[in-house]
C-alpha cells in the first residue's frame, strides 16, 4: 500500500464553524506533513511532524492546529477560518524527515479542497 | 530562508517538440526533487538527485544537478499530450538547524502540449 488516503476531498465551512482533515497513511513512514496550496501555486508548507512530534511550524495562525495521534493518522483541526484560507490542503509523508542520501520521495495524498464561505 | 526559483512559469509547445525546465536555488542543496502535478491532481514524485553532475535518466525525461548542487533541470523529449500538467522541483538545504529536512518548492513550470 502506497497511498496516502485524506478525508474529506470537498469541504465546505463557514467562518465559525469547526472542522477537521484527515489524512492517513499505512507505509511505516515516520515524517508526516501539511501543505497548503493555491490555484498556480507551489505546495506551502505548514507543519511538519516526525515521530509523532511536531517538528516545524512555518508561522501558521493558530486558527489551524495540526495533531498526530499515532504514527499512521495526521489531523488538521480548523477553526475561524476566513475566506483566503480556502485553498486545496495536502497531506504528505516520508520514510524520514529527511536530509542527506537518506531522503526518500514524498507521497502525498489527494488533497482536500476546502472552500471558506 | 532557502529560495528556490524555477523558470519559465509557463511553456506551450506543440505535440513532439521538447521541453525545459529549470531550477535554481539561493543556497547549496542537499538533495533535490521533481514532481509532477496533472491538472485536479497531486504532486507526484518524479526523481530524486542527490550527486554534484548526477544525470539521471526516464524514458523521454532527463535530469540534472549542477555541479556546484545549486540548480537542477528536467528535460523531456518529444513531448507528449500526456506530459501535461505543472512540474516542482523541490530542494532539500544542506546545512541544519530547525529547518533540518524542509523541502522547499520551487514556483512551478505549467506545461500546455498542443497536439
Amino acid at each position: 500500500d502506497t497511498e496516502v488516503t485524506q478525508t474529506p476531498k470537498h469541504l465546505v465551512m463557514g467562518m465559525t464553524n469547526k472542522k477537521s482533515l484527515k489524512c492517513e497513511q499505512h507505509m511505516g513512514h515516520r515524517a508526516m506533513y501539511w501543505y497548503k496550496q493555491k490555484a498556480k501555486k507551489p505546495p506551502e508548507l505548514m507543519f511538519v511532524y516526525s515521530y509523532e512530534k511536531l517538528s516545524i511550524n512555518e508561522s501558521v495562525p493558530s486558527r489551524f492546529s495540526p495533531e498526530c495521534p499515532n504514527s499512521s493518522l495526521l489531523n488538521l483541526h480548523l477553526h475561524a477560518l476566513q475566506p483566503e484560507d480556502s485553498a486545496l490542503y495536502l497531506c504528505a509523508s516520508t520514510k524520514f524527515r529527511g536530509g542527506g542520501g537518506q531522503d526518500t520521495e514524498a507521497f502525498f495524498g489527494q488533497g482536500t479542497r476546502l472552500t471558506v464561505v | 530562508g532557502q529560495q528556490v526559483m524555477q523558470i519559465p512559469q509557463y511553456q506551450h509547445v506543440q505535440e513532439g517538440e521538447d521541453f525545459t525546465t529549470y531550477c535554481n536555488s539561493s543556497t547549496t542543496l542537499s538533495n533535490i526533487q521533481w514532481y509532477k502535478q496533472r491538472p485536479g491532481g497531486h504532486p507526484v514524485f518524479l526523481i530524486q538527485l542527490v550527486k554534484s553532475g548526477e544525470v539521471k535518466k526516464q524514458k523521454r525525461l532527463t535530469f540534472q544537478f549542477g555541479e556546484a548542487k545549486k540548480n537542477s533541470s528536467l528535460h523531456i523529449t518529444a513531448t507528449q499530450t500526456t506530459d501535461v500538467g505543472t512540474y516542482f522541483c523541490a530542494g532539500r538545504a544542506s546545512t541544519g538547524g530547525t529547518s533540518y529536512g524542509k523541502l522547499t518548492f520551487g514556483q512551478g513550470t505549467i506545461l500546455t502540449v498542443h497536439p
